[in-house]
């Protein structure tokens, strides 16, 4: 069970605009601590994609935006395109026995 | 360009002890700025943060993993490793090294610059 709860899956077409979840708790997002968002190609070490909640690294397409409310976070990627398709992973700093640095479970994104 | 490279065996046997090193090329692991860190991936499943170290020797461990791991660095030759002792099965996975930045004055680091990985297979 990962600290962080992500759905295993999101799929939506070309174009279009897909939302990726990450919930905590009150030791972790809820207790005001950042979320950093990942991307996994199939068979390709992690590339940090959001660090800071909202800030993208450079070389980051504008298309990935993320944001943070409560005990939850998200990722969105707006204008879909097939080489989006790959594993996402949300990261954030908890201040129970579980932390300091945890990993949401991941969701695949299918670009249908 | 900063590169990070892991290197060790690829297979360890149940109950020994797994090593692996990190070696950071095109920028220093002396530098205030940054720790460096271990995670890990069993195959098809999610990522697990083993532990980080700074260059100075301070170290901070996954609680779950914190009796059995010891990372270490070696600034020397520019250099960071991990030791997982008594391993199993379930330590199979693909482990990564990555530079972590320090964030003045905000708790939480993330992994800017990751290592490409290496499998490592604990079997017999």
């Amino acid at each position: 069970q990962s600290v962080l709860t992500q759905p295993p899956s999101v799929s939506g077409a070309p174009g279009q605009r897909v939302t990726i979840s990450c919930t905590g708790s009150s030791s972790n997002i809820g207790a005001g601590y950042d979320v950093h968002w990942y991307q996994q190609l199939p068979g390709t070490a992690p590339k940090l994609l959001i660090y800071g909640n909202s800030n993208r690294p450079s070389g980051v397409p504008d298309r990935f935006s993320g944001s943070k409310s409560g005990t939850s976070a998200s990722l969105a990627i707006t204008g879909l395109q097939a080489e989006d398709e790959a594993d996402y992973y949300c990261q954030s700093y908890d201040s129970s026995l579980s932390g300091p640095e945890v990993f949401g479970g991941g969701t695949k994104l299918t670009v249908l | 360009q900063l590169q990070l490279q892991e290197s060790g065996p690829g297979l360890v046997k149940p109950s020994e002890t797994l090593s692996l090193t990190c070696t950071v090329s095109g920028g220093s692991i002396s530098s205030s700025s940054y720790y460096w860190g271990w995670i890990r991936q069993p195959p098809g499943k999610g990522l697990e943060w083993i532990g980080s170290i700074y260059y100075s020797g301070s170290t901070y461990y996954n609680p779950s993993l914190k009796s059995r791991v010891t990372i270490s660095v070696d600034t020397s030759k520019n250099q960071f490793s991990l030791k997982l002792s008594s391993v199993t099965a379930a330590d199979t996975a693909v482990y990564y090294c990555a530079r972590l930045p320090l964030r003045i004055a905000v708790a939480g680091l993330f992994f800017d610059y990751w290592g490409q990985g290496t499998l490592v297979t604990v079997s017999s």
